[in-house]
């Protein structure tokens, strides 16, 4: 079985430009996660989303938004890039939300912002 | 009241040692405690996790001891390989609070194990 998969792997962009990122999960699994890991404040949770609505959300400003599609693929959005947007998007996946706990990571989307 | 505490940030074991990470957090909510392990470039692997009605779970070469009255829990690696090298992360989530897939992370422990 595919792992969770990520794309792009590496992207460059600009301060004040945006930028979407995309996450396919394990097949068969329904809740989509997203993680920010930056050297500074570490792995923080974004928000998570099951059945196309977002279940949970971290403390993270308006500028970050997501969405998932009915096939469970998820999509996340940062607008008007900051400097300190710059880290390592990690998306997680998980069976079912709620029911089942484990979360399967992909390799992430390396954001660079100059 | 989020956090989970880890120690240390770093640690050097030589080949066939026991490698001991330790975690401690303060949200009692918190009742699924997994740790990851994550190698350069990678995403963090989940490795192993558990519930606080055990005190242990142990797969392979490696240990999550639990103690629920001091809110704290451990990794241990028997026999730690050069192979082990990487990061490790515990973390901590409140399934029955309908947030089971947001996890709080610890701040990582970095292990090298030496020849």
């Amino acid at each position: 079985k595919a792992g969770v998969t990520q794309t792009p792997r590496y992207l460059i962009k600009t301060r004040g430009q945006q930028v979407t990122l995309s996450c396919s999960p394990i097949s068969g699994h329904r809740s989509v996660s997203w993680y920010q890991q930056t050297p500074g404040q570490g792995l923080q949770f974004l928000f998570e989303y099951f059945s196309e609505t977002q279940r949970n959300k971290g403390n993270f400003p308006g500028r970050f938004s997501g969405r998932q599609f009915s096939n469970s693929r998820s999509e996340m959005n940062v607008s008007t890039l900051e400097l300190g947007d710059s880290a390592l998007y990690l998306c997680a996946s998980s069976l079912e939300y709620s029911s089942s706990y484990e979360q399967y990571f992909g390799p992430g989307t390396r954001l660079t912002v100059t | 009241q989020q956090q989970v505490k880890q120690s240390p940030q770093s640690l050097i074991v030589q080949k066939g040692g026991i490698s001991i990470i330790n975690c401690a957090y303060e949200n009692t909510a918190f009742d699924y405690f997994p740790w990851y392990q994550q190698f350069p470039g990678k995403g963090p692997a989940l490795l192993i996790a558990i519930r606080p009605d055990v005190s242990e779970k142990k797969e392979g070469r490696f240990t999550i001891s639990f103690n629920k009255s001091a809110k704290q829990f451990s990794l241990h690696i028997m026999d730690s390989q050069p192979g082990d090298s990487a990061t490790y992360f515990c973390a901590a989530s409140s399934p029955f609070t309908g947030t089971a897939s947001k996890l709080t992370f610890g701040t990582g422990t970095r292990l090298q194990v030496t020849l």
